[in-house]
This record gives C-alpha cells, sequence and structure tokens, in this order.
C-alpha cells in the first residue's frame, strides 16, 4: 500500500516555541492531505484539509493561526503550531489520499504521528 | 460535518467469541465507510470497507455491514484471538473529509 511518512515522531518543546510537522507521501501524489490531533485514549479529530496548492480547509473550532498549514508539493504538507503551549500536548496524525488519475482513491494512508510534548 | 457515533466504548469478550462494534452517522452524503485498528502508539490501520452501494463485506473473519436507510453499519469479528485486542475506530467519508467515531477498546480474553 502507499506510505505516508510523518517528521519528528516525537518532539518536546518550551512553551511559547513553535513546532513544524511534515507529512509526506513516499510513493503518490496527494493534492489533499489532512491533519487530526489525537487526545490519549480518544478518537481522531480532524483538525483541516490541507490543498496542494491552497489555503487549508480548518475544521469548526480550530485557529488557522495557532496552526498553520502549508502544503507545497504534491508530496508534502507542513503543520506549524505556533506559541505552543501545553495544552496543545497531543499526538497529531497526517494522512492522504492517493489521487489515481482523474478519481481520488476512497482509502487514506496515515503517517505514523508525532507526539508532542510542551512543557 | 458529519457526526458519527460508536458504541460500545470498551468491550471484552471471551477468545472464539464474536465481537460487534456499531456505528451510526448524520448525513446521508457519506458514500464511503472505512474501519481502522490502532495499536497503542501506532497509526490506524484500514482493516475493511464499505461502500454505500454495497449491504455487506467480508474479509475472512472480518465482516460490515452497512444499513444506508437508517445511517448505520457494523463491524463484525468472528473467532476472535488475543491479537485483535486494539482500539477501532469506524469512519465516514462525506466529499474529501473522513469524520471518525470515538473508537472501541476491545480486549480478547484468552
Amino acid at each position: 500500500g502507499a506510505v505516508v511518512s510523518q517528521h519528528p515522531s516525537r518532539v518536546i518543546c518550551k512553551s511559547g516555541t513553535s513546532v513544524k510537522i511534515e507529512c509526506r507521501s513516499l510513493d503518490f501524489q496527494a493534492t489533499t492531505m489532512f491533519w487530526y490531533r489525537q487526545f490519549p485514549k480518544k478518537s481522531l479529530m480532524l483538525m483541516a484539509t490541507s490543498n496542494e496548492g491552497s489555503k487549508a480547509t480548518y475544521e469548526q473550532g480550530v485557529e488557522k493561526d495557532k496552526f498553520l498549514i502549508n502544503h507545497a508539493s504534491l508530496t508534502l504538507s507542513t503543520l506549524t503550531v505556533t506559541s505552543a503551549h501545553p495544552e496543545d500536548s497531543s499526538f497529531y496524525i497526517c494522512s492522504a489520499t492517493p489521487w489515481t488519475g482523474n478519481r481520488r482513491d476512497n482509502e487514506q494512508f496515515f503517517g505514523p504521528g508525532t507526539r508532542l510534548t510542551v512543557l | 460535518g458529519e457526526n458519527v457515533e460508536q458504541h460500545p466504548s470498551t468491550l471484552s469478550v471471551q477468545e472464539g467469541d464474536s465481537a460487534v462494534i456499531k456505528c451510526t452517522y448524520s448525513d446521508s452524503a457519506s458514500n464511503y465507510f472505512p474501519w481502522y485498528k490502532q495499536e497503542l502508539g501506532k497509526r490506524p490501520q484500514l482493516i475493511i470497507d464499505i461502500r454505500s452501494n454495497v449491504g455487506e463485506k467480508k474479509d475472512q473473519r472480518i465482516a460490515v455491514t452497512l444499513n444506508k436507510t437508517a445511517k448505520h453499519f457494523s463491524l463484525h469479528i468472528t473467532e476472535t484471538q488475543p491479537e485483535d485486542s486494539a482500539v477501532y475506530f469506524c469512519a465516514a467519508r462525506i466529499l474529501d473529509q473522513f469524520y471518525f467515531g470515538t473508537g472501541t477498546s476491545l480486549t480478547v480474553i484468552p
């Protein structure tokens, strides 16, 4: 199956700093990628849809100035948590759905996740 | 967006018994329903999926049923094994977005 990577896998930072998380589709092009946040023993919450070459679409309640998303190429999307605070500590997962010709495949492939801890 | 509810939140079964997890969704425009298995600290893995034009799908010990009229779909695991223990999530896709259920923590007791 298709492979999605995320970097870093784990990051610890001080309160007030910004953290960038990368999501890459390794063997397919993804015009759209998704960013999720997952709390311990909780479900995945869709934060935003990252669109290549255009602005991301944020879900209700997600601060776009807090969680900056850039989708500069067909294989890379980045999520930057700006001025991180302890309440931003969480497991962040990206996913991507392959674009096959003129039809988007239904299946989405997840990255391995990034554990963010803000001290 | 779509609202997906999942029940039960925890489920314990004896090895060899069956497990059933149920989900409901709110938007009739949802057309694709995957199920994911997630082990602690790892990424969700797709285990089975069903499209809105199909009522049932089976893959070895795993099956999924979909009732479009009632807007609910279920995961069935038969002959459960200890390695089936994990958190299971249902999801519904509408347009490009996937919305997840709240998860079911399944424990299979040897």
